[in-house]
């Protein structure tokens, strides 16, 4: 069954620690992969997706399928960097899996 | 190409009354998706519908919720005699059919308080 996990609900790092944020995915075919990323009280916003193999905002995520994760990284976490992420898999029929979300906390 | 039109952002209904939350999406996306996200929570799947057929209704309660899409006109998430735990955002994602890795776009939500 399709399923994306994120375990952690919170994380709280402080500004300039790198941080990691937790995604794995159970998903039969070839994953195609995003992270969203929410800040307070606004609607989610497209972060990046694994297939551009970009970095936003300093942000990457690889693609490992051997360990079916997609973390998402960043060497020094900003305050401005607080907000919900999730991670979401697109499966057959375009249909979307999201993860729980993970608050981050970024603190001076 | 306007993204992704919710209205109302904000509803209030008083408990046992109706309320219609709409979405149109972007231009060209024929694929709607509804997500409910409580207070201080994640965000659920409710429903996945393309035009005039509903593809996906797990994460929608089976009493009191309903939704559609039709062929003209935006999506509608429609919650019949409301309930206090019915307070809670809900947002709608659209996204284009065919091309594999096309991302879902967001709306800005309605936030529906129920009193």
């Amino acid at each position: 069954a399709q399923r994306v996990t994120q375990p952690e609900k919170l994380l709280s790092v402080f500004k300039g620690a790198p941080v990691e944020l937790k995604c794995n995915y159970s998903y039969s075919g070839s994953p195609e992969l995003f992270w969203y990323v929410q800040y307070s009280r606004q609607r989610l916003q497209l972060l990046l997706r694994h297939i551009s193999r970009e970095s936003i905002k300093g942000f990457t995520a690889d693609l490992n399928k051997g360990e079916t994760s997609f973390h998402l990284k960043k060497p020094f976490a900003q305050e401005e960097d607080s907000a919900m992420y999730y991670c979401a898999l697109k499966g057959n029929f375009n249909k979307f899996y999201f993860g729980s979300g993970t608050k981050l906390n970024v603190k001076p | 190409n306007a993204g992704v039109m919710q209205n109302p952002r904000h509803l209030v209904r008083r408990r046992g009354q109706e309320a219609r939350l709409r979405c149109s999406p972007m231009k060209g996306h024929s694929h709607v998706y509804w997500y409910r996200q409580l207070p201080e929570e994640g965000l659920k799947f409710m429903v996945y519908l393309q035009k005039e057929n509903i593809i996906d209704e797990s994460g929608m309660p089976k009493e009191r919720f309903s939704a559609e899409f039709p062929k003209e006109g935006p999506s509608i998430l429609r919650i019949q005699q409301v309930v206090r735990g019915d307070s809670a955002a809900y947002f709608c994602a659209s996204s284009p059919r065919g091309t594999p890795d096309q991302p879902q776009h967001f709306g800005d939500g309605t936030r529906l308080s129920i009193l």
